[in-house]
Order: C-alpha cells, then sequence, then structure tokens
C-alpha cells in the first residue's frame, strides 16, 4: 500500500510481558517518528529516525522503552516487562524529511491493552 | 506545562451553525502550525496548515496570532462528516528536535441533524 502500515492493529499482553509493536513507512520517506496517544489526550513524541540512524530519543518514558530501525525503512517500537500505563495508542508517522515542510503521516496505530 | 494548550470540548452543534476552536503553544520560537483531524479510532490526519496571514480552505479558515501564540480553526456551515476531534498542532522547526509534533490534547466536535 502507499501509506503507513502498523502491525498489529491490537495487542493485549499481560503485565511483566514483552511486546514489539511494527510499523513500515511510506517507501522512500527518510523520517521515521513514534508518538504514544493516551485515551482522551493528544499524540506525545516517543523518538526519531533519519534512515537507521536514531536522532532523537528523548521521549521515551522508562528504559523500558526500545526502538530501532536497521536497514532505515521498518521500524520496531519494543517495550519490555510492560506495565498498566503503557497501555495507549502507539503511532508511527513517516515524513521525506524532517528538513522540509512536509507533512508526516501516519499509521493506523496499534492499540496496545495491557492486563 | 504542556507546549501546547486546546480546549478538549465537547462542542456539539447544529448542521449549518458556524464554530469556533483555538489553542495556545508555549514556545514564541516556534514556525509550523497545523489543524489535524482525528475521527474516532483512526489516525490523525492533515487538515490544513496555518499560515501567518490566515488561510482559508473551503469552510475551514485557520489563524495564527504569533504576538499572543494563539491558532484559531473556524469551520462554516457544519456538516455531519466533520465530526471527529480537530488537534492543534505545533512543528518544532530548530535544534535538536526538529520536525517534531507538539500536540494539543485534540477538541471534540459533534454535528447533529
Amino acid at each position: 500500500g502507499a501509506g503507513v502500515s502498523q502491525s498489529p492493529r491490537y495487542k493485549v499482553a499481560k503485565r511483566g510481558q514483552d511486546v514489539a509493536l511494527r510499523c513500515d513507512p511510506i517507501s522512500g520517506h527518510v523520517s521515521l517518528f513514534w508518538y504514544q496517544q493516551a485515551l482522551g489526550q493528544g499524540p506525545e513524541f516517543l523518538t526519531y529516525f533519519q534512515n537507521e540512524a536514531q536522532l532523537d530519543k528523548s521521549g521515551l518514558p522508562s528504559d523500558r522503552f526500545f526502538a530501532e530501525r536497521p536497514e532505515g525503512s521498518v521500524s520496531t517500537l519494543k517495550i519490555q516487562r510492560t506495565q498498566q500505563e503503557d497501555s495507549a495508542v502507539y503511532l508511527c508517522a513517516s515524513s521525506s524529511d524532517r528538513y522540509s515542510n512536509q507533512p508526516q503521516h501516519f499509521g493506523d496505530g496499534t492499540r496496545l491493552s495491557i492486563l | 506545562r504542556k507546549e501546547v494548550e486546546q480546549d478538549p470540548g465537547p462542542f456539539n452543534v447544529p448542521e449549518g451553525a458556524t464554530v469556533a476552536f483555538n489553542c495556545t503553544y508555549s514556545n514564541s520560537a516556534s514556525q509550523s502550525f497545523f489543524w489535524y483531524r482525528q475521527d474516532c479510532r483512526k489516525e490523525p490526519k492533515l487538515l490544513m496548515s496555518v499560515y501567518s496571514s490566515g488561510n482559508e480552505d473551503g469552510r475551514f479558515t485557520a489563524q495564527l496570532n504569533r504576538a499572543s501564540q494563539y491558532i484559531s480553526l473556524l469551520i462554516r456551515d457544519s456538516k455531519l462528516s466533520d465530526s471527529a476531534t480537530y488537534l492543534c498542532v505545533v512543528r518544532a522547526d530548530r535544534g535538536s528536535t526538529l520536525g517534531r509534533l507538539y500536540f494539543g490534547r485534540g477538541t471534540q466536535l459533534t454535528v447533529w441533524p
């Protein structure tokens, strides 16, 4: 497809389990962002990649959160030892590059529920 | 204090009504501003950019007041299909946060027949 693709669409996990969320950006897009959206709130920045380089991870809430984009295309957000407060929608967005004014295109998100 | 403050509403208006949303931002160095629309359980989608001189796209008008650090969105002749959450967004334009989007919490709009 032409858009940003995320999987799984829904994920339910027990507290303490590890989860991995996948993002497939628009082909050729250099910039990739992860955001976390809690219920009733706007998305909050987590981390940013330019190609395979993670240039900003200042938004990651704890060291349980880890993201990678090893080949500069698909990205994975991993959450270790999940907690209930990790329940949220995780959105991935890509753009052609962060220096231009090109808009960020969002995927449908992964809705994560921690029991 | 959040980067972008926005009244969450909800706003409930009849079809054909005019409705306005406002937000304020805290970083006076911000350069790029947007309104995004988010339908229930869907991803945010760009509605329109906001320019200093104000801009219009059909029934939608966006305004920016840099002195007051205030952004607005006006929707005229509301349609049922306008029902959604409207997110005020500021883009970081310099430094290590270049490209990062800062979102308000969103204003929920319901248009009823």
